[in-house]
């Protein structure tokens, strides 16, 4: 069983959508939680950076955290079809981040 | 701020050769971390550098080794390539050790033939 476990997709949506993306996790040691969003062939980007429970809300992005449950999310308001790419969630363990496989995203105009 | 650099963007190398890809460091960090990333998968953690030392490791061969320079630059270094090393290969930078946020180069894709 892989430590952080999400669906690969692909999840498509038309635009305007509200996206819901989910990863699970089976280490409880885990204190910090990212999501980044990755481009074909490109490097991934930074979207969110979360500690321990509770929810966080950057512009149309929203992450959440429940520890209890061992389960992250990361909702997208507006989706736009520049939203269309691969979302990783990413747990921090000893400062080195362990990944999901990725959620391709296409949000179709 | 230039952000992370890497180079070269792209590598092509046949089985058996080495290969070193170079990573610069985000303006004002101190740390070099390596993935690997095989097409669909996510990034995989090789190693991470601090103060010029290999400092963590993940679960890969004596083939990967590293370097990082006063400048906080690094280099990986592969030898023995096989046909499975073909991936992108990402550095991430961030601020001692990996504390915080940790951000992404473009990456170097490596592919062996």
């Amino acid at each position: 069983q892989k430590e952080v476990e999400q669906d690969p997709g692909p999840l498509s949506v038309p635009e305007g959508a509200i996206v819901s993306l989910n990863c699970t996790y089976s280490n409880s040691a885990f204190q910090y939680f990212m999501w980044y969003r990755q481009y074909s062939r490109k490097g991934p980007e930074l979207l969110m950076y979360t500690y321990s429970s509770g929810n966080k809300e950057d512009g149309r992005f929203t992450a959440q955290v429940d520890k209890s449950s061992k389960y992250i999310s990361l909702f997208i308001r507006d989706s736009q079809p520049s939203d269309s790419a691969t979302y990783l969630c990413a747990m921090d363990s000893s400062y080195k981040l362990i990944f999901g496989s990725g959620t391709r995203l296409l949000v179709r105009p | 701020d230039a952000g992370v650099t890497q180079s070269p963007t792209h590598l092509i190398k046949t089985r058996g050769q080495q290969v070193t890809l170079r990573c610069s460091p985000k303006s004002g960090h101190d740390t070099v971390s390596w993935y690997q990333q095989a097409l669909g998968q996510g990034p995989q953690f090789i190693f991470q550098y601090y103060e010029e030392e290999e400092r963590q490791r993940g679960n890969f061969p004596d083939r990967f080794s590293g370097h990082q320079f006063p400048n906080y630059s690094s280099e990986l270094n592969v030898n023995a390539l096989l046909l499975g090393d073909s991936a992108l290969y990402l550095c991430a930078s961030s601020l001692y050790l990996g504390q915080g946020e940790q951000f992404f180069g473009p990456g170097t894709r490596l592919t062996v033939l």
